[in-house]
C-alpha cells in the first residue's frame, strides 16, 4: 500500500525567508497529492494541490512540485509571515481513492 | 467544510466499551475517510469508503468498524479490541476532484 514519508517534522525560519517541506511516496499509481494547513485547534485545509500530468503549480507565496520519477514532492513558502505558523501535512491518493497523509511538519515563523 | 459534521466533540469512554463516532456530510460526496490524529504521528487512516454499502480497510484499522448504509453517513465504532483509544479522529469526505472536506474532529478519552 501507499506509504508517505515527510521532512523535516520540526521548521524554524524568520519572518520574509523561504520554507520547504519534502515528501515521498511509494505508490507509483498514486496520481493526486494535496497539501493540507491545520491551525491549532481547527480541522486541517487545502492549500494546494498538483496532479500527476503537472510538474509545478504555484499560488502566490505558494509552489508545489513534483518529480514523478523520484515519487517525491514538495512544498514552498515565500516570504513567510507568522501567520503561516501551523502544522502543515502532504498527502498521496492512489488506487481505490485510498488517501494516506505524512506526519506533518510543525512550521514556526518567528516576527 | 462546513458540509461535513462530527459528533460528539468530546467523547469518554470506560475501559472495555463500545463506542460510536458520528460523521455526517451534506456534500454528495461519494468518498469518505476516517483518520486517527496522535502527537507526532500525522493522520493515520483507520478506514475508508469509495461508495455507499462499500469499504476498505485502512493502515490502522484493528480495533475500530464502519458502516455506509447511506451515503451521507459514515460512524465510526472504536470497540474494546482497541487497546489504546484515547486520540483526536477525524472524518473526511472527498470530491469527485479528490479535495478533503475534514469535520470538527472528535476527542475520545479512556477514563
Amino acid at each position: 500500500g501507499e506509504n508517505v514519508e515527510q521532512h523535516p517534522s520540526t521548521l524554524s525560519v524568520q519572518e520574509g525567508d523561504s520554507a520547504v517541506i519534502k515528501c515521498t511516496y511509494s505508490d507509483s499509481a498514486s496520481n493526486y497529492f494535496p497539501w493540507y494547513k491545520q491551525e491549532l485547534g481547527k480541522r486541517p485545509q487545502l492549500i494546494i494541490d498538483i496532479r500527476s500530468n503537472v510538474g509545478e503549480k504555484k499560488d502566490q507565496r505558494i509552489a508545489v512540485t513534483l518529480n514523478k520519477t523520484a515519487k517525491h514532492f514538495s512544498l514552498h513558502i515565500t516570504e513567510t509571515q507568522p501567520e503561516d505558523s501551523a502544522v502543515y501535512f502532504c498527502a498521496a491518493r492512489g488506487g481505490f481513492q485510498k488517501l494516506v497523509f505524512g506526519t506533518g511538519t510543525r512550521l514556526l515563523v518567528s516576527p | 467544510d462546513g458540509g461535513i459534521t462530527q459528533s460528539p466533540k468530546y467523547l469518554f469512554r470506560k475501559e472495555g466499551q463500545n463506542v460510536t463516532l458520528s460523521c455526517e456530510q451534506n456534500l454528495n460526496h461519494d468518498a469518505m475517510y476516517w483518520y486517527r490524529q496522535d502527537p507526532g504521528q500525522g493522520l493515520r487512516l483507520i478506514y475508508y469508503s469509495q461508495i455507499v454499502n462499500d469499504f476498505q480497510k485502512g493502515d490502522i484499522a484493528e480495533g475500530y468498524s464502519v458502516s455506509r448504509e447511506k451515503k451521507e453517513s459514515f460512524p465510526l465504532t472504536v470497540t474494546s479490541a482497541q487497546k489504546n483509544p484515547t486520540a483526536f479522529y477525524l472524518c473526511a469526505s472527498c470530491s469527485d476532484r479528490g479535495i478533503a472536506f475534514f469535520g470538527q474532529g472528535t476527542r475520545l478519552t479512556v477514563v
